[in-house]
């Protein structure tokens, strides 16, 4: 399997209603960030925790990091239509080159009026 | 601030053809990363670059990709020739400080299809 795994692969949901997305990875971390990517663009950079953060949060979102199991969510509080798009998780390890992020397959959010 | 910027959008070669992709990123960012994402797989770290140094090139797949940022300010990747498992979205992001602890900034991506 592979270092930053998200779960689920892809989601649907109503405007209004909160979307979780997790993502799990297997090595030791300096820091988590989630990316946001519309169809057909870049990404664009939403969160970064570091590794001695739990929590954190900006406007609407929220990222929480448990390092003991390897894994961080996060939470689209009352979701938009403009929130669909898919969502990347890229961890930025403690071996090898700490300019090397290492990115997930992404969950597609369905955001729906 | 103008944005990362890749040209060009989409490219369609034939197998065995040449392909050069150009990333402008933004100004002032001495880190320039390239990373691809193949037929929905993760997206992976080709290489990166610190000005016009190759700081690290340990994700190149093989040696028919070539990388440049000459003058330290816009970056080249040249593929030849091109294979078929070359497909996939190319994409370019800048920082002003290393990847762990700043934010990538991406470019929307270079669609290569090979044919």
């Amino acid at each position: 399997s592979q270092q930053g795994e998200e779960d689920p692969q892809a989601l649907s949901i109503q405007e209004g209603e909160n979307a979780t997305m997790n993502c799990s990875y297997k090595t030791s971390i300096n820091n988590l960030q989630w990316y946001r990517q519309n169809s057909g663009r870049g990404l664009v950079h939403l969160i970064l925790i570091r590794s001695n953060e739990r929590e954190k949060h900006s406007g609407r979102l929220r990222v929480t990091l448990d390092t003991s199991k390897k894994s961080s969510s996060l939470l689209i509080t009352a979701s938009r239509a403009a929130d669909t798009a898919s969502y990347f998780c890229a961890t930025g390890d403690l071996t090898g080159t700490a300019s090397k992020l290492t990115f997930g397959t992404g969950t597609r959010l369905q955001v729906t009026l | 601030e103008a944005g990362v910027t890749q040209f060009p959008s989409h490219s369609v070669i034939e197998k065995g053809q040449t392909v050069t992709l150009r990333c402008d990123p933004i100004s002032g960012h001495d880190n320039l990363y390239w990373y691809r994402r193949v037929m929905g797989k993760e997206i992976k770290f080709l290489l990166h670059f610190v000005k016009e140094s190759k700081q690290d090139e340990s994700g190149m797949p093989n040696n028919r990709f070539l990388a440049e940022r000459t003058g330290g300010t816009y970056s080249t990747l040249k593929v030849q020739p091109a294979e078929l498992e070359d497909s996939g979205v190319y994409f370019c992001a800048s920082s002003q400080g290393t990847g762990v602890n700043s934010p990538l900034h991406f470019g929307n991506g270079t669609r290569l299809t090979v044919t």
